[in-house]
């Protein structure tokens, strides 16, 4: 099957840096991915649709200023977490459509901020 | 708005008893709905979807739009499928999860 790659897998920064974690299509070409956020024991929270060689669609409550999402080819998507703070800290997970309707996730992207 | 929801956080059978993940989903179109299962240290990955009424790894899921249901059944559990099963409905190019349920088959 299709293959999507997250890195980093995980990472640990301070308090008001920015992190910025890469969503990869290695076997197919994704004109929309998609960024969730997981929070422990909870379910997949939809941020944004990201939409290449366009903007990113937020989802309600996202602060798109917060969370920057680039999507500038079709096998590549940025997540930026812009001064990130320990209420940031989560499991970010990443997936493509494929076809017909599928998803692919990636491996997901654990932050941590200290 | 779209809504899934899975009642159930846990469920723990044991290995050859049947099994039943409840989901249901409020959607007011004709929704298109899959489950996804992780399986422990792995990836979200796809177990089956609705429109192609197939059964994968002898799991079985029917859209029953009366109900709003999508439950996913297994008459004979087995221990490999312990693991965390989503359901998700598919609606304007975006998917929407429910909150999970973790399956645990004892030996």
């Amino acid at each position: 099957g299709a293959v999507v790659s997250q890195h980093p897998s995980w990472v640990i920064c301070k308090s008001g840096t920015s992190v910025k974690i890469e969503c990869r299509s290695l076997d197919f070409q994704a004109t929309t991915m998609f960024w969730y956020r997981q929070f422990p024991k909870q379910s997949l929270m939809l941020m944004a649709t990201s939409n290449e060689g366009s903007k990113a669609t937020y989802e309600q409550g996202v602060e798109k200023d917060k969370f920057l999402i680039n999507h500038a080819s079709l096998t590549l998507s940025t997540l930026t977490v812009t001064s990130a703070h320990p209420e940031d800290s989560s499991f970010y997970i990443c997936s493509a459509k494929g076809a017909p309707g599928e998803l692919f996730f990636g491996e997901g992207s654990r932050l941590t901020v200290l | 708005a779209q809504r899934v929801t899975q009642p159930e956080k846990l469920l723990s059978v044991f290995k050859g008893a049947p099994v039943e993940l409840k989901c249901n989903y409020s959607y007011s179109g004709s929704p298109e709905l899959f489950w996804y299962v992780q399986y422990s240290r792995q990836r979200l990955q796809l177990l089956l979807r609705h429109i192609s009424r197939e059964s994968i790894k002898g799991f079985t899921a029917d859209l029953n739009k009366g109900e709003t249901s999508f439950h996913l059944k297994k008459p004979f559990a087995q221990e490999e499928d312990s693991a965390m099963y989503y359901c998700a409905l598919h609606n304007f190019n975006k998917f929407y999860f429910g909150s999970g349920t973790k399956l645990n088959v004892k030996p």
